[in-house]
Order: C-alpha cells, then sequence, then structure tokens
C-alpha cells in the first residue's frame, strides 16, 4: 500500500510568490496516476490536477504539477487571495486510493 | 450542472449503525464509479470506499471493512453507504464524489458538500 507525505505542513507565502508544494510516495506510482486537490475553509474539496500534469478543467494556468516516480510536485506560479487553501495529493490506479497529509498554503 | 447531495448523517451512539446517502445528478451515474471519502474534524482526506459503475467492482479503505458497505442503485441515480458497529473515530464528514472513470481507480472529478457523522454516548 502507497504512503503520501507531503511537504511542507505549512507553507506562509505572500499573495505574487511562488508556491512549491511536495508529495512523496513510499513506492513508485504507476502510469502517472496522481491528482492533487485544493480544499478553503468550510468548502468540499476540488480537484485540480489529474495524471501528474493535466489541469481539471477551469483551473488556471498558475498552477502546474510534475513529477515521476515517487516524487510529485505541484507549483502556483504566482499566488492569488484565493489560493490561500489546503493542498492534497492523492494517488489512484490502484485500490486503496491513499491522500497524503496536506499541506497548508497561508498568508505571511 | 452535475450535482451530488448527502443525506443521512448525524449523530449516533458507538456500536450502532447508520446509513448514508448521495444523490447524483446533471451527468449520466452509470457511466461512472462512484466513491466515499471522508474528513475527521480538523483533519486530512481519508478515502473509505468504492464502486464500479455496475456494482462489479468494490473496494473498502482497512479501516472500514468488514463494518461498511457500498452500494448503489443506477435506476434512482444513488449511492449509498452503510456504516454498522460505528465507532467514535469513524466521526467525520462523509463526502460522496464521483470517479472520472468507471471502474473504481480514477481520480475524484466531483465532491458533494458533505454529511456529517458524529460518534459519540
Amino acid at each position: 500500500e502507497i504512503v503520501l507525505t507531503q511537504s511542507p505542513g505549512t507553507l506562509s507565502l505572500s499573495p505574487g510568490e511562488r508556491a512549491t508544494l511536495s508529495c512523496r510516495a513510499s513506492q513508485s506510482v504507476s502510469s502517472s496516476s496522481l491528482a492533487w486537490y485544493q480544499q478553503k475553509p468550510g468548502q468540499a474539496p476540488r480537484l485540480l490536477i489529474y495524471g501528474v500534469s493535466i489541469r481539471a478543467t477551469g483551473i488556471p494556468d498558475r498552477f502546474s504539477g510534475r513529477g515521476s516516480g515517487t516524487d510529485f510536485t505541484l507549483t502556483i506560479s504566482r499566488l492569488e487571495p484565493e489560493d490561500f487553501a489546503v493542498y492534497y495529493c492523492q494517488q489512484y490506479g490502484s485500490s486503496p486510493l491513499p491522500f497524503g497529509g496536506g499541506t497548508k498554503v497561508e498568508s505571511k | 450542472e452535475v450535482q451530488l447531495v448527502e443525506s443521512g448523517g448525524g449523530l449516533v451512539q458507538p456500536g450502532r449503525s447508520l446509513r448514508l446517502s448521495c444523490a447524483a445528478s446533471g451527468f449520466t451515474f452509470d457511466d461512472y464509479a462512484m466513491h466515499w471519502v471522508r474528513q475527521a474534524p480538523g483533519k486530512g482526506l481519508e478515502w473509505v470506499s468504492g464502486i464500479s459503475w455496475n456494482s462489479g467492482r468494490i473496494d473498502y479503505a482497512d479501516s472500514v471493512k468488514g463494518r461498511f458497505t457500498i452500494s448503489r442503485d443506477n435506476a434512482t441515480n444513488s449511492l449509498y453507504l452503510q456504516m454498522n458497529t460505528l465507532r467514535p473515530e469513524d466521526t467525520a464528514l462523509y463526502y460522496c464524489t464521483k470517479d472520472f472513470l468507471p471502474v473504481g481507480i480514477g481520480w475524484f472529478d466531483t465532491w458533494g458538500q458533505g454529511a456529517l457523522v458524529t460518534v459519540s454516548s
């Protein structure tokens, strides 16, 4: 069973800055089967990226994903006020479907 | 508009049962797998269970295996989660989610607003 570890736990940045979030898997993730979600307080999660780097419908291009094997990254090129939230990675392609513990991006 | 609406949450004593429902609309329900994902208060996301489009594949997290049962009714566009022998650690907001794929091992492209389950005496 794959375990996903996200780092850092919290990222304190200012609007306009670049955010780099890490997701590390305990074993290789097959077939680029990694997704990212954004969750704002009091809201359900929202799909951002699947297939490591494919943005979901309506997701702005300041969000990008990359990686392979066991190391994956979500980058927000320039933080907008609405981007301050918690971000989760998720492995799919085989059961179970684990999530990482999340990275909170907070306003400095 | 694709929509998922959960119902059936509430306060229940340890050891008792509860059944969650999810009403789906805005898409062809029987083309897609569905899942339940939960979130304990102040904690992260935990996948609970998934069911393929035709109920031919069903998976559970180890934490709920043998206690929870997922099912679906394609005639009424409904997803269910029967939760038995509930424990305090099952306390969470339970989200109904739509899989991008029919098989049940994909990513979750649509989420409901959640149903709160509180297990306490």
